[in-house]
């Protein structure tokens, strides 16, 4: 199946900085990517969608202006975690569909786990 | 609203079969997807049903009726290793995964 990768996969940071997470599709073109949050023991909760040539599409109660997502490439998007919280301590998943909008599968990268102290 | 509904927990024993029923409500309907979650890990992909009836692949069966609005995922002869979270997502009208808050599957001996 398609690889999708995520980079880094554990991030530690102080209070106050941005975190910039990299999604890549690594064998197919993803028009769309999803960028997902888990707080432990709870499930996916969407973010944003990733668009390649727009504006990403933020979920109700996501702020903008904090979780900055740029779609660069058919291959790549990148989520910015800016002025980053304890609270924003959590893993970060993306994923993406394959280019052709044929939504039978969706392709998950393999997390990353952001550490604010 | 849109919805989804499976058990929090079950408990099943190495060699048997479990059953992990979801339920859904969603606004339109373009499939349902079960997936398996390791513990720090990111989902992994088992199964996507559109059309009502089972698929079957190897020791794991998914099935669908939409009239229902009910899916389940069916596990079998289980391992050790099946011990995971099994998340339940719905693909509504707009293509959006709507997910369930996944089941706990914990194998014993």
């Amino acid at each position: 199946g398609a690889v999708v990768s995520q980079h880094p996969s554990r991030v530690i940071c102080k209070s106050g900085t941005s975190v910039k997470i990299e999604c890549r599709s690594l064998d197919f073109q993803a028009t769309t990517m999803f960028w997902y949050r888990q707080f432990p023991k709870q499930s996916l909760m969407l973010m944003a969608t990733s668009n390649e040539g727009s504006k990403a599409t933020y979920e109700q109660g996501v702020e903008k202006d904090k979780f900055l997502i740029n779609h660069a490439s058919l291959t790549l998007s990148t989520l910015t975690v800016t002025s980053a919280h304890p609270e924003d301590s959590s893993f970060y998943i993306c994923s993406a569909p394959p280019g052709d909008k044929s939504y039978n599968e969706q392709f998950f990268g393999p997390g990353t786990r952001l550490t604010v102290l | 609203g849109q919805n989804i509904d499976q058990p929090t927990e079950m408990t099943a024993t190495e060699g048997a079969i479990v059953q992990i029923n979801c339920t859904y409500q969603t606004s339109g309907f373009n499939g349902l997807f079960w997936y398996q979650q390791h513990a720090g890990e990111a989902p992994t992909f088992l199964s996507y049903n559109v059309l009502d009836g089972l698929e079957e692949k190897g020791r794991f069966s998914s099935f669908l009726s939409r009239s229902k609005g009910y899916s389940y995922l069916l596990l079998k002869e289980l391992q050790m290793k099946d011990s995971a979270s099994y998340l339940c997502a719905a693909l509504d009208s707009n293509y959006q995964l709507i997910w369930g808050a996944g089941t706990k599957l914990i194998i014993k001996p």
